[in-house]
């Protein structure tokens, strides 16, 4: 159980065009889901925090108008980075709470995105 | 200061040793902690999840948290070349505040 997918496992596209990326967790229901990015042998850092229905919170520093991030239902949340860049180059990892099981984050496979 | 620290190796041990990680935290009012395991372009998996102190085991593993300390550790026995990895070491406040704040991960590499 609690198992997150992520959909593309990997994009390259070129600078100026906005990427989606899509999480889903597949057999539970998650209220909550979480947005990282991590960059080579870094740890995770957190973007987002989305809740179903309302509007993500947004850590200090990121761009809410870049990252678009919209949790539409209790199994699907959406990352869209707009206007890419080459610096958004790099790996977006999401996670979902399960708060009905362990009530901890379940990450999925991750998206390497490259803008070139 | 970071809140949670850890040390980012690599840590390198041959087939069949016995790994020990650790992590040490500021925060004493982190009651959740867990370990996940990254693969190089994977996204991280949950090994254990502990609340407060004590011990807990898991086939190959075992999670120790002491308060006390704010140190925190993962023992995995018999450890195999699949084993290599980023083990990263995360932890939270009580259920109403579910952001983790993460360790930089230990890279572990276990040699044939």
């Amino acid at each position: 159980g609690a198992v997150v997918s992520q959909h593309p496992s990997w994009v390259i596209c070129k600078s100026g065009t906005s990427v989606k990326i899509e999480c889903r967790s597949l057999d539970f229901q998650a209220t909550t889901m979480f947005w990282y990015r991590q960059f080579p042998k870094q740890s995770l850092m957190l973007m987002a925090t989305s809740n179903e229905g309302s509007k993500a919170t947004y850590e200090q520093g990121v761009e809410k108008d870049k990252f678009l991030i919209n949790h539409a239902s209790l199994t699907l949340s959406t990352l869209t980075v707009t206007s890419a860049h080459p610096e958004d180059s790099s790996f977006y990892i999401c996670s979902a709470r399960w708060s009905s099981g362990t009530d901890t984050q379940y990450f999925g496979p991750g998206t390497r995105l490259t803008v070139l | 200061q970071k809140e949670v620290e850890q040390d980012p190796g690599p840590l390198s041990v041959p087939e069949g040793a016995i790994v020990s990680l650790n992590c040490t935290y500021s925060n004493s009012a982190f009651q959740y902690f867990m370990w996940y395991r990254q693969y190089s372009r994977k996204g991280p998996e949950l090994l254990m999840y502990t609340y407060s102190s004590g011990n807990k085991e898991d086939g190959r593993f075992t999670a120790q948290v002491d308060k006390s300390s704010k140190y925190i550790s993962l023992f995995i026995r018999d450890s195999q070349p699949s084993d290599s990895a980023t083990y990263l070491c995360a932890m939270r406040r009580n259920t109403g505040f579910q952001k983790l704040v993460f360790g930089t991960g230990t890279r572990l590499l276990v040699s044939p």
